[in-house]
């Protein structure tokens, strides 16, 4: 099945900082989503871009459907940033998401 | 004015016990889903519904029973409850069954002791 490969695991930041998630997979997808899980559990949805760049305040991705991969900027970050990044896909006809194992993020005061 | 709304927000339970956790969308969408997350923080698909109809079941255990009375509601009864099934059940809904965005409610946090 399809693979989705998030890098890096775990990242800390000192606030203020910029950083980029990765994340990869490894066939064709008719869409992605970025999520943001909260310390306090819930998933936040951040970016649905299954092709090309958005932005939104802080933060903005980029997928590259051809090159399979997207990436999510965050800028200027803060410490409410600190939880999990996961990105998801969907393979065409399949009726779901699959989730890449997550970024955890820490921003430090 | 939530969108995707789940009861109970943390459910604590013996094993043996039955349990249901209800959810409900009100973004007008037609399909929904339940995604597990386990310790590791690992998020997996278990049903998909669209219109009221089941379109996946992702190799779910028995115990473990959708049900859709209507577009905006799919509930998860689970029977027979054991200490492997203490997770994060998340409900969500898109509009449409491939390629559309999906958005999750807040989650039920279950425990079996």
């Amino acid at each position: 099945g399809i693979q989705v490969e998030q890098s890096p695991p775990d990242l800390i930041l000192q606030e203020g900082a910029n950083s980029t998630l990765r994340c990869n997979f490894s066939d064709s997808v008719n869409n992605l989503q970025w999520f943001h899980q909260n310390p306090w559990g819930q998933l936040i949805n951040l970016f649905y871009i299954p092709s090309g760049t958005k932005q939104n305040g802080r933060l903005s991705a980029t997928t590259v459907a051809t090159e399979r991969y997207s990436l999510l900027y965050i800028s200027s970050s803060q410490t409410t940033d600190s939880g999990v990044y996961f990105c998801a896909v969907e393979l065409f006809s399949s009726y779901k998401l699959i989730f890449g194992s997550g970024t955890r993020l820490l921003v430090r005061p | 004015d939530t969108a995707v709304s789940q009861t109970p927000k943390y459910l604590v339970t013996q094993m043996g016990n039955d349990k249901s956790i209800k959810c409900e969308q009100n973004l007008g969408h037609d399909t929904m889903y339940w995604y597990k997350q386990d310790s590791k923080k690992f998020l997996k698909i278990m049903f998909s519904y669209n219109n009221k109809e089941l379109i996946i079941n992702e190799t779910v255990p028995n115990r473990f029973s959708p049900k859709s009375p209507d577009k905006a509601h799919l509930n998860l009864h689970i029977n027979s409850l054991e200490l492997g099934d203490s997770a994060v059940y998340f409900c969500a809904s898109s509009q449409g069954t491939m390629g559309t965005e999906a958005f999750f409610g807040q989650g039920t946090r279950l425990t079996v002791v």
